[in-house]
């Protein structure tokens, strides 16, 4: 069974400084995983994902996540947050055949002028 | 990207009507459909997945006569709360697959957020 945790239900940063946003995964298989944003009221749009190729994997909107094996996790990260990055983050693992995507508890982040 | 289309995006229904919901991928063949409920400021809790043609797959605990899925064709996908209460009101969600393998993906309808009344 694959299972994400999303560190931190909340969190706030000020505009320009650096987005951290954390997910640990748990995988009895080579996982794929993603991360998707959610704004008010509306579905959820794919930021990044990875699939085994480049452990570093570059989004949209100046988004990047770092696989690491070694500790299980798939943080996202952007250098300088912007106010329309205000929004609702979720890190999602898909594993197996059945192509389930099983998402994490969210983290709104909220950012400061 | 690919589009998912969902409508309604708000309803309002009396305690005891049914609902239907519809998602459509407007630009590509979709493989499987999900059907997703999230509660005010929680996760997305998987109801459902759906192919076409063949009967959806139900999560445990989601009732099967209560959530009536029906997946008509690779582009539409329908969602009926049956005898709605005020307990379903909820925000829902389709997400639509296409591709395979590494290629696959999903595309997510914008919600739909059901009252009952």
């Amino acid at each position: 069974a694959q299972s994400v945790t999303q560190l931190g239900s909340h969190v706030s940063v000020s505009e320009g400084a650096l987005v951290l946003l954390r997910c640990n995964y748990s995988s009895s298989v080579p996982p794929y995983l993603f991360w998707y944003v959610q704004y008010p009221n509306q579905g959820l749009q794919l930021l990044l994902k990875y699939t085994s190729a480049a452990t570093l994997v570059k989004g949209i909107n100046g988004f990047e996540a770092e696989f690491k094996k070694s500790e299980t996790s798939f943080h996202l990260t952007k250098p300088s947050a912007h106010m329309s990055d205000a929004a609702e983050y979720f890190c999602a693992v898909w594993g197996g055949s059945n192509y389930k995507l099983t998402f994490g508890k969210g983290t709104l982040l909220t950012v400061n002028p | 990207g690919a589009v998912v289309s969902q409508h309604p995006s708000r309803v309002i229904c009396k305690s005891g009507t049914s609902v239907k919901i519809e998602c459509r991928s407007l630009d590509f063949q979709a493989t499987t459909m999900f059907w997703y409920r999230q509660f005010p400021k929680q996760s997305l809790m998987l109801m459902a997945t759906s192919n076409e043609g063949s009967k959806a797959t139900y999560e445990q605990g989601v009732e099967k006569d209560k959530f009536l899925i029906n997946h008509a064709s690779l582009t539409l996908s329908t969602l009926t709360v049956t005898s709605a209460h005020p307990e379903d009101s909820s925000f829902y969600i389709c997400s639509a697959r296409t591709g395979q393998g590494l290629n696959t993906e999903a595309f997510f309808g914008q919600g739909t957020r059901l009252t009952v009344v």
